[in-house]
């Protein structure tokens, strides 16, 4: 069982660098979603997807695009990074609709991202 | 829009006692699922607990469980024989009908030997 793999673990990027976040999920899950987390911030939501080809922004978009080509896949783009975006980034997939609404997220195992 | 306040930055415990770790929320919604998820130093983010806002029954976990008020919107865990494999970062969370899961800031929880 795969569940929510996120690629890479750890990264350095140089301010002004693009560099994409994968995640993957194998549950068949319609809803993906990017969270940041930062210290005493918790998690915050940057994007998310209620299926493919269909994106929204959430509390904190700016500076990253997203995609959903796919059910499985729900990629991250950092456009031109900051040191601003040095955080935590996880993605997250669950089922959707409101009979799925209490079940929680499955998580993937998170990126550290670092700009200098 | 809802919010999620966690107002203890960091609590600590003797192993084998029991901890309150306490949440309040903001909502206007009456059918909603509040949850507690668990992060060690791993970084994964574990699901320790959730709650169905319409039940009156608070949910329980073997030695977790929760304190669920919801006319206060107050939803606390409670942490019964803790051990030192509990020492993480709790986050509330809170999600409502649709998909997005809103997160307090966290509390740390130290164990102590």
């Amino acid at each position: 069982n795969a569940g929510v793999t996120q690629t890479p673990k750890f990264q350095v990027l140089k301010t002004g660098q693009s560099m994409t976040l994968q995640c993957a999920q194998d549950m068949n899950h319609e809803y993906m979603s990017w969270y940041r987390q930062d210290p005493g911030m918790g998690l915050r939501l940057i994007h998310y997807s209620v299926g493919a080809g269909i994106t929204d922004q959430g509390e904190v978009p700016n500076g990253y695009n997203v995609s959903r080509s796919t059910t499985e896949d729900f990629p991250l783009r950092l456009l031109s990074a900051a040191p601003s975006q040095t955080s935590v980034y996880f993605c997250a997939s669950s089922y959707s609709g409101t009979t799925a609404t209490r079940y929680g997220y499955t998580f993937g195992s998170g990126t550290r991202l670092t700009v200098v | 829009a809802q919010t999620v306040t966690q107002s203890q930055p960091e609590m600590s415990v003797q192993e084998a006692e029991t901890v309150t770790l306490s949440c309040t929320y903001d909502t206007s919604e009456s059918d909603y699922y509040l949850f507690w998820y668990k992060q060690p130093p791993s970084r994964q983010m574990i699901l320790v607990i959730r709650q169905e806002a319409y039940k009156q029954q608070n949910a329980t976990e073997n030695r977790f469980s929760v304190n669920f008020q919801k006319a206060a919107k107050s939803f606390s865990l409670k942490i019964s024989d803790s051990q030192l494999g509990d020492a993480a970062m709790y986050f509330c969370a809170y999600r409502r009908g649709g998909n997005k899961l809103v997160f307090g800031a966290g509390t740390i929880l130290r164990v102590k030997s």
